[in-house]
Order: C-alpha cells, then sequence, then structure tokens
C-alpha cells in the first residue's frame, strides 16, 4: 500500500512570493491534516480536513490556506511568504476524522525555505 | 488545554541497554496517547498509542509505553536499544477541546552508542 506523498521534497521561494504544497493521502483515507515543523517551535497544527470540509484549523495567520478535493488529495497554500515560513511541511493522512482516534500517518514532508 | 511535555531534549543509551523516553501529559477527561519517530529528513512513524484498557501497551519495532494515571506519564520503552533506534522520538495527545487535534510534545533525540 502506498504511503503519504508529499511533492515537492524540496521548495526554495523568495519574501512575497506565494507557494503551494500537495499531499496525496494513502489510499481510502479521508482525513488529512497539515502540520509545521521548525526547530523552535516543533510540531505546529495547521488544519484538518474531512471529506472537502475544514474541520480544525490551528492558530496560524489567513495567509496559510488549504483545500481538499473529492479523490482526498489535499493542497496548502501559503501567499506572500515571510523569512519564518521556512520549515519542514508535513501532511498526514487517517482513515476516519479526529474522533475515531486512528493514528495518522505522515509523508516525508515539503522543505520549504525562504529567501 | 491538553498537553504533553517530554522533560528531556536529549537521551543517551548504550546499544544493549534498555531504554526510556519520558512523557507526562496534561488533560482533562480520557487521554488519548500517541508515540511516534522520525528519522532525518523523514516524516514521523506511528510507534504505539493508548485509548484504554491494559496501562502496557506494545508496538513497533520492539516498543512499549507504560500508561500510568496516577503520575500521569506515558512513558516509551524498549527492553535492549540499537543503534539504529538513535532518532527523534514525539509524545502526542488528541486534544478533544479543540477539536481532536494531535498535539506533539517538543520531542526527546534518542542517541544510542555501540
Amino acid at each position: 500500500k502506498a504511503g503519504v506523498t508529499q511533492t515537492p521534497r524540496y521548495l526554495i521561494k523568495t519574501r512575497g512570493q506565494q507557494v503551494t504544497l500537495s499531499c496525496s493521502p494513502i489510499s481510502g483515507h479521508r482525513s488529512v491534516s497539515w502540520y509545521q515543523q521548525t526547530p523552535g517551535q516543533g510540531l505546529q497544527f495547521l488544519f484538518e480536513y474531512f471529506s472537502e470540509t475544514q474541520r480544525n484549523k490551528g492558530n496560524f495567520p489567513g495567509r496559510f490556506s488549504g483545500r481538499q478535493f473529492s479523490n482526498s488529495r489535499s493542497e496548502m497554500n501559503v501567499s506572500t511568504l515571510e523569512l519564518g515560513d521556512s520549515a519542514l511541511y508535513l501532511c498526514a493522512s487517517s482513515f476516519g476524522d479526529s474522533s475515531y482516534n486512528s493514528p495518522l500517518h505522515f509523508g516525508n514532508g515539503t522543505r520549504l525555505t525562504v529567501t | 488545554a491538553q498537553s504533553v511535555a517530554q522533560p528531556e531534549d536529549q537521551v543517551n543509551v548504550a546499544e544493549g541497554n534498555p531504554l526510556t523516553v519520558k512523557c507526562t501529559y496534561s488533560v482533562s477527561g480520557n487521554p488519548y496517547l500517541f508515540w511516534y519517530v522520525q528519522y532525518p529528513n523523514r516524516g514521523l512513524q506511528f510507534l504505539l498509542k493508548y485509548i484504554t484498557g491494559d496501562n502496557l501497551v506494545k508496538g513497533s519495532y520492539g516498543f512499549e509505553a507504560e500508561f500510568n494515571k496516577s503520575q500521569t506519564s506515558f512513558h516509551l520503552k524498549k527492553p535492549s536499544a540499537l543503534v539504529s533506534d538513535s532518532a527523534l522520538y514525539f509524545c502526542a495527545v488528541r486534544d478533544y477541546n479543540q477539536g481532536g487535534k494531535l498535539i506533539f510534545g517538543q520531542g526527546t533525540e534518542l542517541s544510542v552508542k555501540p
């Protein structure tokens, strides 16, 4: 069974630009969550989607947005990039929504560097 | 809000010795606890979870965790460490007060020396 696939693996952008990250969940998984990982802040929750609906959102500015498609694939967009947005962005999928307590299965992440 | 704390930034163990990575939690209601491992330049891998039932939970790669309600702890253990166990370990808790999102600890770097 294929795991969670995130593309691209690495990305270099300039301040002020925007970026779109993609995530393909494990087949059959309907929930997708996004996390930002930085050395200083650790793992911070961005948002969770289930059946194309945003179920939960973390404490990030509106520049961070996401969506989920009918095939459960998800994209995350960051507009007007800032230096502090440099991080590893991790996508995770699970079978049900968070109420199922099923574990999250993570992709290998997209490493975003903002210069 | 629910939270987990990992009091040790780094744990050093000799190969073949038992290892423990500590985690304490603060929750209202029943805790739903998880352990994940992260290898360099990779995502997190699920090791084990505690939802209810036996206090000793067995997981992947020979790891187990002991849930202790009175001490609000969920320590990760392995009887005999391997060099390949060297990685970053995260404890996490489901926060049902905030929609069920998974809240992670800051992580503990485990180093196993030959």
